[in-house]
């Protein structure tokens, strides 16, 4: 156990609905990352959020937003969902803002789109 | 944009020799961290070791160690005595912090496979 929680860790759904993805972080960690692992295409970082805060967006789609809340806590909210969006979705943490010593990663959410 | 870039899709070991896996980065930084990630078939992802970019020692841990070249801006990893056990997808990455970035960025992954 790595100490970062994902739920769920699998989630079948269809073609234009909306999901949610939850992750708590290490106890201690403030940094709270968002990556997309599709097929061929290795990590795609979507965004960091910084005790509380959003500090960095990558390729992360309109259509897809999140949040970190007081406790800690992320969520990441997939809607309009596509064919192209089933993937693996990872969280990872890490101690303070940058990832000077890498981070920690939770063990994911496989969606698959329908 | 920064980039890290591994140029083999898949290597194949026998158990208990030797593996070189390549990666090469691109940054504009200068100071920078550097690290592999392996990736069982679990999916869980695995920090096996991590090279401070001003340091001019290659980082070590255990059977795992690197050949780090700065002007080349090069990051191999090298598994000796390899194991069953070490069959993954290993993933190179580099720190990003341009701007306001903290994250990391990864490359494709290579696909390592150890035959018994």
């Amino acid at each position: 156990d790595s100490g970062v929680t994902q739920t769920p860790k699998h989630l079948i759904t269809a073609t234009g609905q909306r999901v949610t993805l939850r992750c708590s972080p290490r106890s201690g960690d403030l940094s709270v990352y968002w990556y997309q692992q599709s097929l061929d295409q290795g990590l795609q970082f979507l965004i960091q959020y910084y005790n509380g805060e959003e500090r960095a967006k990558g390729n992360i789609l309109e259509r897809f937003s999140a949040q970190q809340f007081p406790d800690l806590h992320s969520e990441l909210n997939l809607s309009s969902l596509e064919l192209g969006d089933s993937a693996l979705y990872f969280c990872a943490s890490s101690a303070a803002w940058g990832a000077n010593y890498g981070y920690t990663f939770g063990s994911g959410t496989r969606l698959t789109v329908v | 944009a920064q980039t890290v870039t591994q140029s083999q899709p898949e290597m194949s070991v026998q158990e208990a020799e030797t593996v070189t896996l390549s990666c090469t980065y691109d940054t504009s930084e200068s100071d920078y961290y550097l690290f592999w990630y392996k990736q069982p078939p679990s999916r869980q992802m695995i920090l096996v070791i991590r090279q401070e970019a001003y340091k001019q020692q290659n980082a070590t841990e255990n059977r795992f160690s690197v050949n780090f070249q700065k002007a080349a801006k090069s990051f191999s990893l090298k598994i000796s005595d390899s194991q069953l056990g070490d069959a993954a997808m290993y993933f190179c990455a580099s720190t990003n912090y341009g701007g306001s970035q903290g994250n990391l960025i990864f490359g494709k992954g290579t696909k390592l496979s150890v035959k018994p």
